[in-house]
């Protein structure tokens, strides 16, 4: 069984702060995928990343960055410099090689103050 | 850019009643799925669906769900005799093909609610 664990339940950081969310994932598959997803107030899930298990190099996006370690199974997501419209929840979430599904975390909700 | 949407974007409706949302996924998708999310909770898998035939569904799409793609477009998730658990937002996705390695695409949710 596949699990995605998201410790953080929530963060609260000030405007231009760098704030990491952490995901640990759980599988007993060698071939799988990890995803961050962003839900904002609106309610929508909007993409930001996928990984393959085979693609240990970490990615940077504008202000946002991944750091995916498989020897401690985690893939973590970095804001830099964060903005007032970064607050939203982020959920990290899992999918093995069929995806026919996808198994989220809890979900870290991630709040900037001005 | 092509998106999935979804109707209505909040269903009220009483205990027992019969309820259908529907979903229009992107349209040269072929794998469509259906999620919920109890308020302030996690999002959790319901069932996925390819060629007329569920794929695969957890325990939670019991015999009170059902899915259907009625004509080439819409994509619907009928609950037959709705419970007040059974209030969370529903999230239809699409994916142009299958496998983890491809995103699925989400609509907007729909927001249901028992009374």
């Amino acid at each position: 069984a596949q699990k995605v664990t998201q410790a953080q339940t929530e963060i609260s950081v000030v405007e231009k702060e760098d704030v990491t969310l952490d995901c640990v994932y759980e599988t007993r598959d060698t071939t799988y995928y990890l995803f961050w997803y962003k839900q904002p107030p609106s309610g929508e899930l909007v993409f930001l990343i996928r990984r393959n298990s085979f693609d240990e190099q970490n990615e940077i996006s504008g202000r946002y960055s991944w750091n995916f370690q498989k020897s401690t199974s985690s893939f973590n997501f970095t804001i830099t410099a964060s903005q007032v419209v970064d607050s939203a929840v982020y959920f990290c979430a899992l999918s093995d090689n069929a995806g026919n599904m996808l198994t989220f975390g809890g979900g870290t909700r991630l709040m900037v103050k001005p | 850019e092509p998106e999935v949407t979804q109707t209505p974007s909040h269903q009220v409706t009483q205990m027992g009643q019969e309820v259908i949302l529907r979903c229009v996924p992107i349209s040269n998708h072929l794998y469509f799925y259906w999620y919920r999310q109890i308020l302030g909770q996690k999002v959790e898998f319901l069932v996925s669906f390819y060629n007329n035939e569920i794929s695969e569904k957890s325990e939670i799409f019991d015999d009170q769900f059902s899915v259907e793609r009625p004509d080439g477009s819409n994509f619907t998730l009928k609950i037959r005799s709705t419970k007040l658990e059974d209030s969370a937002m529903y999230f239809c996705a699409s994916s142009g093909r299958q496998g983890g390695g491809y995103e699925q695409y989400f609509g907007p949710g729909t927001r249901l609610t028992v009374t």
